[in-house]
């Protein structure tokens, strides 16, 4: 069974850099029938799509949040993860990490998710 | 980039059926897929390929898709079913990028 669990500061100061981090367990996260994405959710709010990235190591973006996020894999580790950087308070969310179907072997879906790590922007 | 529509609030009376639509363009080309989610925690996939069921997910559950709306339709409305609903389909500008729906709250009455 997949499992996926976020890591993060929880407090971020304005301006400063966020980095979250999600650790694969119970499966491969090496597989081309995957790739991995990062979701944030604003308090109150619906589910914004951030960036996803393949094992191989290509990656996609939100055009909105581009200029400001990088997202990157570790495969040894098995770890995915994003920086955010000069944060405002429009960054504080709850951010979810999911597996994403890439072909015909997998679920056309983000199909596995996190729990969610809330991230506070706060001076 | 695409845009998916919801209705904001949706209720529905125990045991009835109701059903929850999202518009959008990109759905002429891709799927919607659908997930719930109930307070304080993760999103969880219930529809896949417009009419596909994740395991675990009761049969009450079911999708469709016409044009450029797609509707996950639940027949027997219960309890549990009360929480925000989400669609999400592929953008029209890339087939890795993303869109959401703004979510569709279920009130089971």
């Amino acid at each position: 069974q997949m499992h996926l669990q976020e890591s993060g500061p929880g407090l971020v100061k304005p301006s400063e850099t966020l980095s979250l981090t999600c650790s694969v367990s119970g499966g491969s996260i090496s597989s081309s029938s995957y790739y991995w994405g990062w979701i944030r959710q604003s308090p109150g709010k619906g589910l914004e799509w951030i960036a996803s990235i393949y094992f191989s190591g290509s990656k996609f973006y939100n055009p909105s949040l581009k200029s400001r996020v990088t997202i990157s894999i570790d495969t040894s580790k098995k770890q995915f993860s994003l920086k955010v950087n000069s944060v405002t308070a429009a960054d504080a969310a709850v951010y979810y990490c999911a597996r994403r179907g890439g072909d015909y072997q997998a679920l056309d879906a983000f199909d596995v998710w996190g729990q969610g790590t809330m991230v506070k922007v706060s001076s | 980039s695409a845009e998916l529509t919801q209705d904001p609030a949706v209720s529905v009376a125990l045991g009835q059926t109701v059903s929850i639509t999202c518009q959008g363009q990109t759905l002429r080309r891709h799927y919607a897929t659908w997930y719930q989610q109930r307070p304080g925690q993760a999103p969880v996939l219930v529809m896949y390929d417009k009419n596909s069921r994740p395991s675990g997910i009761p049969d009450r559950f079911s999708g469709s898709n016409s044009g450029n709306t797609a509707s996950l339709t639940i027949t027997g409305a219960q309890a549990e079913d009360e929480a925000d609903y989400y669609c999400h389909s592929r953008d029209t500008s890339g087939i890795h990028r993303e869109v959401f729906g703004g979510g569709t709250k279920l009130t089971v009455l």
